[in-house]
């Protein structure tokens, strides 16, 4: 059974760039990785799906080795309003035998 | 599109009493998804169900049931309701070939 792993925080100020990893060792061969960003008091809110390469939307990019054990999430330029919880999920199977391993999450907190 | 509605916000149980989280979809979503995330921590997959009539269990089924008897609903069922159980529940629904979920706002439960 995939397994993903992510640190439990990071601290990072206005302006920068941040990047947050998430293990996943035993991933399947067809499993995608997503990530979500949750506030407080919300539903988690999707970020960006990639299964390997490189995966850019208007908000993250996502990059995930030939070997896919691992993904990290890139923020560009972060600001206070990114300050929240970010959880990778990785997917495996199919149907009723599909199975959801999400991570503990990242809790970013971002400083002036 | 209201997306995923959730029913209610908020709610107060006493200790063995039963009630139905409510939860209703309308983007023609197959998979439909119900979680419990207790405080300050990751989301915990309950039951979760490929298309009307389909359901299975997600990793913390025990206390809890499911019905799915359309596409747009899902309702998660508490028959005995224990303090264990006090938590906040979303319910979220994607469309197959991806794990793009939408999430609800949440019922946040508390049993006394």
């Amino acid at each position: 059974l995939a397994k993903t792993t992510q640190p439990i925080s990071m601290d990072s100020y206005e302006g920068q760039e941040v990047n947050i990893t998430c293990s996943h060792n035993n991933i399947a061969t067809n499993d995608y990785i997503t990530w979500y960003q949750q506030f407080p008091s919300q539903g988690p809110r999707f970020i960006i799906q990639g299964y390997k390469t490189k995966v850019t939307n208007e908000v993250a990019s996502l990059f995930i080795p030939a070997d896919r054990k691992s993904s990290t999430l890139s923020l560009p330029r972060v600001s206070l309003s990114d300050t929240a919880v970010y959880y990778c999920l990785v997917g495996e199977g199919a149907g009723n035998n599909r199975k959801l391993i999400w991570g503990l999450g990242t809790s970013l907190a971002v400083n002036p | 599109n209201a997306g995923v509605t959730q029913t209610p916000k908020f709610r107060i149980l006493k200790i063995g009493q039963s009630m139905t989280l409510q939860c209703t979809q309308d983007m023609n979503h197959n998979y439909m998804y119900w979680y419990r995330q207790d405080p300050g921590m990751g989301l915990k997959l309950i039951y979760y169900s490929v298309g009307a009539g389909i359901t299975d269990k997600g990793e913390v089924p025990n206390g809890y049931n499911v019905s799915r008897s359309t596409t747009e609903d899902f309702p998660l069922r508490l028959e005995l309701a224990a303090p264990s159980q006090t938590s906040v529940y979303f319910c979220a629904s994607n469309l197959p070939g991806g794990d793009e979920q939408f999430f609800g706002p949440g019922t946040r439960l508390t049993v006394l």
